[in-house]
């Protein structure tokens, strides 16, 4: 089963915008990461945020959590061409012993037009 | 190598074959993981490994997955008696160590994309 659940599920903008995506899970977390998917492609570590922190900026990237409402959101500023991607949270159930037993959400997929 | 790699990246097969999916993490890295990918949809955990040994394998859907990791480096997903359900992209990830310490970033290969006609 999947805990985190992303929204929107696609997301058209233009470059220079941004775009803001959220996440919502179920259960209680260590941490939250988000990562990147381009088409056909790997996925791409974009940024951790443990569940005692409420906000962390990586680049162009902002990421909240909010752990009273089980919900996390990803901004990306400026966006670019290259953004496009789909992007997924994957959360670290709190008390795993499983590190990598990330459960994932089924992604948001944002194309950024010129 | 500088990254994940994976083999095949394209694997058509018959209904009812055996298949073999291999990975070799990057070079270090303790943990390794097998994730599935349907279309459309996030990674679904199958296996973790933490050097030789299967540290989870709540994930694998049936006894018909097996995954190996002999020497703590090389991984290979097996598939038995495939059906045209386990059609997905198979994905592994390696880390370098798995506590709440370290960074908890997973470095994915590009992934096995799995057809069964």
């Amino acid at each position: 089963s999947q805990q985190g659940e992303e929204d929107p599920q696609a997301l058209s903008i233009q470059e220079g915008e941004n775009a803001t995506m959220n996440c919502s899970y179920k259960t209680s977390i260590n941490n939250l990461q988000w990562y990147r998917q381009n088409s056909g492609r790997g996925l791409v570590h974009l940024i951790l945020i443990r569940s005692n922190e409420r906000e962390k900026h990586s680049g162009r990237l902002r990421v909240t959590l909010d752990t009273s409402k089980k919900s996390s959101s990803l901004l990306i500023t400026a966006s670019r061409a290259a953004d496009t991607a789909s992007y997924f949270c994957a959360t670290a159930p709190r008390g795993t012993d499983s590190w990598g037993k990330f459960q994932f959400g089924a992604g948001t997929q944002v194309v950024v037009t010129p | 190598g500088a990254g994940v790699s994976q083999t095949p990246s394209n694997k058509v097969t018959e209904k009812g074959k055996y298949v073999e999916l291999r990975c070799d993490p990057i070079s270090g890295h303790t943990a390794l993981y097998w994730y599935r990918q349907s279309l459309g949809q996030g990674p679904e955990f199958l296996i973790y490994f933490q050097g030789t040994g299967a540290a989870d394998d709540s994930g694998l859907p049936n006894d018909r997955f097996f995954a190996v990791r002999p020497e703590g480096s090389v991984s290979t997903l097996k598939i038995q008696r495939t059906e045209r359900g386990d059609s997905a992209v198979y994905l592994c990830a390696s880390s370098l160590k798995t506590s709440a310490s370290n960074t908890g970033e997973l470095f994915f290969g590009e992934g096995s994309r799995l057809t069964v006609l």
